[in-house]
């Protein structure tokens, strides 16, 4: 069974600190996702990374960075939170391209910013 | 952009039968995916379209017409357990998903 974990299930952290989500995955996947997810606006993609040290940003990257230095970790990097980005993150993990291959989600992190 | 429309909220009775709709304008498509989202958990696949027809799977079944755009995720002989939310996901290219909203799906007894 592919497993991918995220560090934390809930995070209180306050406006302008720096925040570091992490996200380990055990199937050896080269592709990685980050995404938030918001009532009524479902996920949305911030960042992928198809390889060690590659990111790509997704549809609203604004406010996010990525590190990727393992194939199995990647990191959503929060330079300074601030309340609109009190959401839920949910990782994923994929093999390579095409086919009926699905990603498989991490249990999300839900980060509040105060 | 991309666009995947799919309804907030459905309702239905145990043991019933609800068929969620998903329409999509996106600039290329390579599949469609359904998930289910419990609340507070995370997504699993349900299941994969990418030619037109029905894929059955037990008491899911999906369906997808690409010329219009357009796929439903059946789901037969409701349990209390189907509560939840199922999302609709179109992969436009080799590896970037896009998502619907969302629907919510609520059983009763």
């Amino acid at each position: 069974d592919v497993k991918v974990t995220q560090s934390s299930r809930y995070l209180v952290k306050r406006t302008g600190e720096k925040v570091f989500l992490e996200c380990v995955q055990d199937m050896d996947h080269e592709n990685m996702f980050w995404y938030r997810q918001d009532p009524g606006l479902g996920l949305r993609l911030i960042y992928f990374s198809y390889d060690v040290k590659m990111k790509e940003k997704g549809d609203i990257p604004e406010g996010y960075s990525v590190s990727r230095e393992k194939k199995e970790r990647f990191s959503l990097i929060l330079e300074s939170a601030s309340t609109n980005q009190t959401s839920m993150y949910l990782c994923a993990s994929s093999p390579p391209a095409g086919g009926a291959e699905t990603q498989y989600f991490g249990p999300g992190t839900r980060l509040l910013v105060l | 952009g991309q666009n995947i429309d799919q309804p907030t909220e459905m309702t239905a009775t145990e043991g019933a039968i609800v068929q969620i709709n998903c329409t999509y304008q996106t600039s290329g498509f390579n599949g469609l995916f359904w998930y289910q989202q419990h609340a507070g958990e995370a997504p699993t696949f349900l299941s994969y379209n990418v030619l037109d027809g029905l894929e059955e799977k037990g008491r899911f079944s999906s369906f997808l017409s690409r010329s219009k755009g357009y796929s439903y995720l059946l789901l037969k002989e409701l349990q209390m357990k189907d509560s939840a939310s199922y999302l609709c996901a179109v992969r436009d290219g080799d590896y970037k998903l896009s998502f619907g909203a969302g629907t919510t799906v609520t059983v009763r007894a």
